[in-house]
């Protein structure tokens, strides 16, 4: 039971360059959540999703997209990405009233 | 605007000692106060949380303490461990936990 999984771990992007982050999990969860933890702000919610096939916006969505095809995956895409979307990248799920379970991030940097 | 404020952003403690992290929300809709702990290298991880039914919840060493009035929380660490240094991460949510508004954060170091 490998929990919450993300891919890449690391990543370096030149500016205007695109990718896509994957979350994958194993525990059913319904909910998932895309994070982006900068130094002295905690983490702050990009997109999330409260089912296969639906998406919302969180409190910092621009210049990101996510898609939720898949229950167990949630996939979060810098379509150009830009310096300030330096960060490192965390993935959350939760089911019912138990608590968030979060993936080990993905550290991203563009330069 | 940051809706969970939390202080200090880090802390210094002596192996045995009292670690006490605050935080303050300014949302009354607020009615669920986790605290997650995380690791270098690692994701963060529910260490306790409280509703604002009970003023106090203790886990071993680790207390949450709450005062609706003031929309204050502070999370103590007793007996304070080398193994305790981590960033704790205050949050808030108005329901079950599905949306958490997170502090900033506080990087705590617990000295041999």
């Amino acid at each position: 039971n490998a929990g919450v999984t993300q891919t890449p771990k690391f990543r370096v992007l030149k500016t205007g360059q695109s990718m896509t982050l994957l979350c994958a999990q194993d525990m059913n969860h319904e909910y998932m959540y895309w994070y982006r933890q900068d130094p002295g702000m905690g983490l702050r919610l990009i997109h999330y999703s409260v089912g296969e096939g639906t998406t919302a916006k969180g409190e910092v969505p621009d210049g990101y997209n996510v898609s939720r095809l898949k229950k167990q995956n949630f996939l979060l895409g810098l379509e150009s990405a830009a310096p300030s979307q330096t960060s490192v990248y965390f993935c959350a799920s939760k089911q019912g009233n138990q608590p968030q379970h979060f993936g080990d991030g993905t550290r991203l940097s563009i330069l | 605007q940051q809706q969970v404020k939390q202080s200090p952003q880090s802390l210094i403690v002596q192996k045995g000692g009292i670690s006490i992290i605050n935080c303050a929300y300014e949302n009354t809709a607020f009615d669920y106060f986790p605290w997650y702990q995380q690791f270098p290298g690692k994701g963060p991880a529910l260490l306790i949380a409280i509703r604002p039914d009970v003023s106090e919840k203790k886990e071993g060493r680790f207390t949450i303490s709450f005062n609706k009035s003031a929309k204050q929380f502070s999370l103590h660490i007793m007996d304070s461990q080398p193994g305790d240094s981590a960033t704790y991460f205050c949050a808030a949510s108005d329901n079950a936990g599905n949306m958490l508004t997170f502090g900033g954060g506080t990087r705590l170091m617990v000295k041999p």
